[in-house]
């Protein structure tokens, strides 16, 4: 079964800072991988999608990177900005045609003034 | 830009009560999710749902749940005889063409079961 872990849990940071989210998936035969953006009491607003032949995609500020054979995904927010401040969701995607994603618990961000 | 909506917002049930959670996908997509998020907890998959049948269930989507599509815009997630812990955020997302694209998510509706 597959395992989607966000490291930190939390983060806080001061405006302007760079700033990596990590997410980590235990079963590397994924199809894509989703970065979502949680406001409290809200629904998901997606970021960027990478497909499991991408190395990295890039929307704005955000640039996210895939290691399919690692497991791993960052996603890395520059000059960062208080409007940031959200919780940051890693999704996998296992199959073509199956589309369930699999969720990690997510990062708390928070970008102080 | 076209969104995913959902009603209601809220909605508050006793136990055992029968709830309908209705969602209007993105129009030209073909493929139809639900997800939950219990309080403090992961989002889970629960259904997807393509040409009218159900292509994929977890675990959680027992016989007290179903999906419909019952006209050419709405998609409704049915709980039958609800549990406390039924008590969760329902979001409906949807995405376009073939699954493994983009999915693109409602705002949720916050199930309390009381």
């Amino acid at each position: 079964k597959q395992e989607v872990t966000q490291i930190p849990a939390a983060l806080s940071v001061p405006e302007g800072e760079n700033l990596v989210l990590n997410c980590s998936f235990t079963d590397s035969a994924i199809y894509n991988l989703q970065w979502f953006r949680q406001d409290p009491g809200k629904g998901l607003t997606s970021l960027l999608l990478i497909q499991s032949s991408q190395r990295e995609q890039t929307s704005g500020r955000l640039n996210a990177s895939l290691d399919k054979s690692s497991g791993r995904s960052t996603l890395y927010i520059a000059a960062s900005q208080p409007g940031d401040s959200a919780t940051y969701l890693c999704a996998v995607g296992r199959g073509s045609t199956l589309g369930r994603l699999y969720f990690g618990r997510g990062t708390q961000l928070t970008v102080w003034p | 830009e076209p969104e995913v909506t959902q009603t209601p917002s809220h909605q508050v049930t006793q136990m055992g009560q029968e709830v309908i959670l209705r969602c209007v996908p993105i129009s030209n997509h073909l493929y139809f999710y639900w997800y939950r998020q219990i309080l403090g907890q992961k989002v889970e998959f629960l259904v997807s749902f393509y040409n009218n049948e159900i292509s994929e269930k977890s675990e959680i989507f027992d016989d007290q749940f179903s999906v419909e599509r019952p006209d050419g815009s709405n998609f409704t997630l049915k709980i039958r005889s609800t549990k406390l812990e039924d008590s969760a955020m329902y979001f409906c997302a949807s995405s376009p063409q073939y699954a493994g694209y983009e999915q693109y998510f409602g705002p949720g509706t916050r199930l309390t079961v009381t």
